[in-house]
């Protein structure tokens, strides 16, 4: 099945830093999305983007669909931020998402 | 109000207790899902619906089974819970002719003790 990486697996910023975080994946994708979990363990929305460049606040993720990855731009960083960000990208075999390794982000004061 | 909501947030059973986890969603979605979060090991799928009449094993059913009473409500059952299941719960919807755009419930952080 498709494989889907994450790098990298762990960052720690400081607050107002700028980062990005990239997903690889093994065979092409019509899908893509990009979900925040916070420390609560609730999943978030963050962009639904099978092609191209999306921007909503400090958040934008581009996806490059040709060269297996998409990547996912957070600026100016604040400590709401914290948490674990992952891609999923569709796996016909059983209707569902596969989500990638996950990057482990901590934005501290 | 949240679009996707599971009950309850939190629960703590005993090995070969019945319990019982719901889901509810207002997005009007006609998919619903039930996976499950370990460490280390990502999402896996339990349990899918397409429509209330249409249910479908995911790729860990074993030990669990679903009822879809209606477009809205989907809920897992584990009929004889073991501590290998606990985990965290998670609900997701998707619309029919977006399937892979998933919206998922805050979660059931589920503990068999």
């Amino acid at each position: 099945g498709i494989q889907v990486e994450q790098s990298p697996p762990d960052l720690i910023l400081q607050e107002g830093a700028n980062s990005t975080l990239r997903c690889n994946f093994s065979d092409s994708v019509n899908n893509l999305q990009w979900f925040h979990q916070n420390p609560w363990g609730q999943l978030i929305n963050l962009f639904y983007i099978p092609s191209g460049t999306k921007q909503n606040g400090r958040l934008s993720a581009t996806t490059v669909a040709t060269e297996r990855y998409s990547l996912l731009y957070i600026s100016s960083s604040q400590t709401t931020d914290s948490g674990v960000y992952f891609c999923a990208v569709p796996s016909t075999g059983f209707q569902k998402l596969v989500f990638g390794t996950g990057t482990r982000l901590l934005v501290s004061p | 109000d949240a679009d996707v909501t599971q009950t309850p947030r939190n629960r703590i059973t005993k090995t070969g207790k019945r319990i019982m986890l719901e889901c509810s969603q207002t997005k009007g979605h006609d998919r619903m899902y039930w996976y499950r979060q370990d460490p280390g090991l990502g999402l896996r799928l339990i349990y899918y619906s397409f429509d209330v009449k249409d249910i479908n094993k995911g790729e860990i059913s074993d030990g669990y089974s679903v009822s879809r009473q209606a477009q809205a409500k989907f809920s897992l059952s584990l009929e004889s819970a073991i501590p290998n299941q606990t985990a965290l719960y998670f609900c997701a919807t998707s619309a029919r002719d977006s399937p892979y755009e998933q919206y998922f419930g805050p979660g059931t952080r589920l503990t068999v003790t």
